[in-house]
């Protein structure tokens, strides 16, 4: 069973700064994904990635396959990111996903 | 299509009492997928369809809860002679074909047991 690590678990930055949040995981995967969830549940797809680099907007998901481990980083943040942030992947001897426990980011004003 | 939908968003029910949840997918996925996130925990995976056949079972899932997607398209989950411990988020989540496929989520059902 696949163990998915995040950190931090709270993060509380100012509008503007350059934010990481980490993710680590214990066996193979097909593939890594970064979630969004705002409160009351809703959950936004913002990255499935297997290898390398991707980028949409402000936000550059990269993923080290070698050591097991990817990272989610926002440029220039806003208010509006703050959300649960989570990681999970796929594989690792499971076809459905293995989370997270989630990176609560709070971005003041 | 507006995407993943749920229903009801909502249930309150008492100890005891069965449940059941309906998620209608995206149309062209065959894949459909249920999760449960309890407060503060990042969601934990149930079961999947991949059209009409159940394919996977997490241990999580215990005799009292039963998942079915008949024709291929919309699921539901029911929850028989409800527990406290069964309150939490559930959600459903649809991809196209492969299991590597983005995941589209919907808004969640959120049961309370009294």
């Amino acid at each position: 069973k696949n163990e998915v690590e995040q950190s931090p678990q709270n993060l509380t930055a100012q509008e503007g700064e350059f934010i990481t949040i980490n993710c680590s995981y214990s066996v193979g995967i097909s593939a890594l994904h970064w979630l969004q969830q705002h409160p009351g549940g809703g959950i936004v797809s913002l990255f499935m990635l297997s290898s390398g680099k991707k980028k949409h907007g402000r936000l550059i998901a990269t993923i080290n396959i070698q050591e097991k481990h990817s990272s989610l980083h926002i440029t220039a943040s806003h208010p509006r990111d703050s959300a649960v942030y989570i990681c999970a992947v796929t594989g690792g001897g499971a076809d459905g996903l293995t989370f997270g426990k989630g990176t609560h980011l709070i971005i003041q004003p | 299509d507006t995407g993943v939908s749920q229903d009801p968003r909502h249930k309150i029910t008492k100890r005891g009492q069965n449940v059941t949840f309906r998620c209608d997918p995206i149309s062209e996925h065959n894949r459909l997928y249920w999760y449960r996130q309890t407060l503060g925990q990042g969601p934990e995976f149930l079961t999947y369809f991949q059209n009409e056949a159940q394919l996977e079972k997490s241990r999580l899932l215990s005799d009292r809860f039963s998942a079915e997607r008949p024709k291929g398209s919309f699921s539901t989950l029911e929850i028989q002679r409800t527990e406290q411990g069964d309150s939490a988020m559930y959600l459903c989540a649809s991809s196209f074909r492969q299991s590597t496929g983005e995941l589209f989520f919907g808004e969640g059902s959120r049961l309370t047991v009294l």
